[in-house]
């Protein structure tokens, strides 16, 4: 099976400006889930869907945001950009919520804020 | 609220000697618990979960960790080092309740030859 594939892999934004990312699961995962990552704050939850639900949202403001389509494939915009918007953002699905199921991750896109 | 702290941000062991890797959570409920390796440049890569039944759990890569309850702890192990087990090393909590996952800072480990 394929992983999960994450596009685009680098993105380079100035302030102000917003960012779609997006992101593919394993075939047959309905659960996707985002973290963002960064070397002071570490892996921060934003938001976990599935079956085109939102389950559960991280402690990030308003200008984050997500969702899921049918085909389970996941994108996430961040609006209004901030130089602290600067990280790399994961995307990881497993194949069904929560509870005890592990994640697996894609290889991540690394925005830059300008 | 569910938390993780990985107490030592860095780990520094000599290959073939033994390694371990601190983690202890707080959650409200019973936990799911789960240790996950960051190689540089890369997304992370699951390596073992304990939800219930034996304390000592096996995952990849000859990696073992130990769920005590009583101590709220889940440390990662292994016998003996390699120098390609070098990484970054994440704890992470989810109750059962299925919230959200609670990752750790993260631990860098160094095996050096």
């Amino acid at each position: 099976k394929a992983g999960v594939t994450q596009t685009p892999r680098y993105l380079i934004k100035t302030r102000g400006q917003q960012v779609t990312l997006s992101c593919s699961p394993i075939s047959g995962h309905r659960s996707v889930s985002w973290y963002q990552q960064t070397p002071g704050q570490g892996l921060q939850f934003l938001f976990e869907y599935f079956s085109e639900t939102q389950r559960n949202k991280g402690n990030f403001p308003g200008r984050f945001s997500g969702r899921q389509f049918s085909n389970s494939r996941s994108e996430m915009n961040v609006s209004t950009l901030e130089l602290g918007d600067s990280a790399l953002y994961l995307c990881a699905s497993s194949p069904a919520a929560g509870g005890g199921n592990e994640q697996f991750f894609g290889p991540g896109t690394r925005l830059t804020v300008l | 609220a569910q938390s993780v702290a990985q107490p030592e941000d860095q780990v520094n062991v000599a290959e073939g000697n033994p390694l371990t890797v601190k983690c202890t959570y707080s959650v409200s409920g019973n936990p799911y618990l789960f240790w996950y390796v960051q190689y540089p440049n890369r997304g992370l890569q699951f390596l073992l979960k304990y939800i219930t039944g034996d304390n000592l759990v096996k995952g990849s890569y000859g990696f073992e960790a130990e769920f005590n309850k009583s101590q709220t702890s889940f440390h990662l192990k292994k016998p003996s080092a390699l120098v390609s087990d070098s990484a970054l090393y994440f704890c992470a909590v989810r109750d059962t309740n299925a919230g959200k996952s609670t990752f750790g800072d993260g631990t860098t480990l160094t095996v050096k030859p």
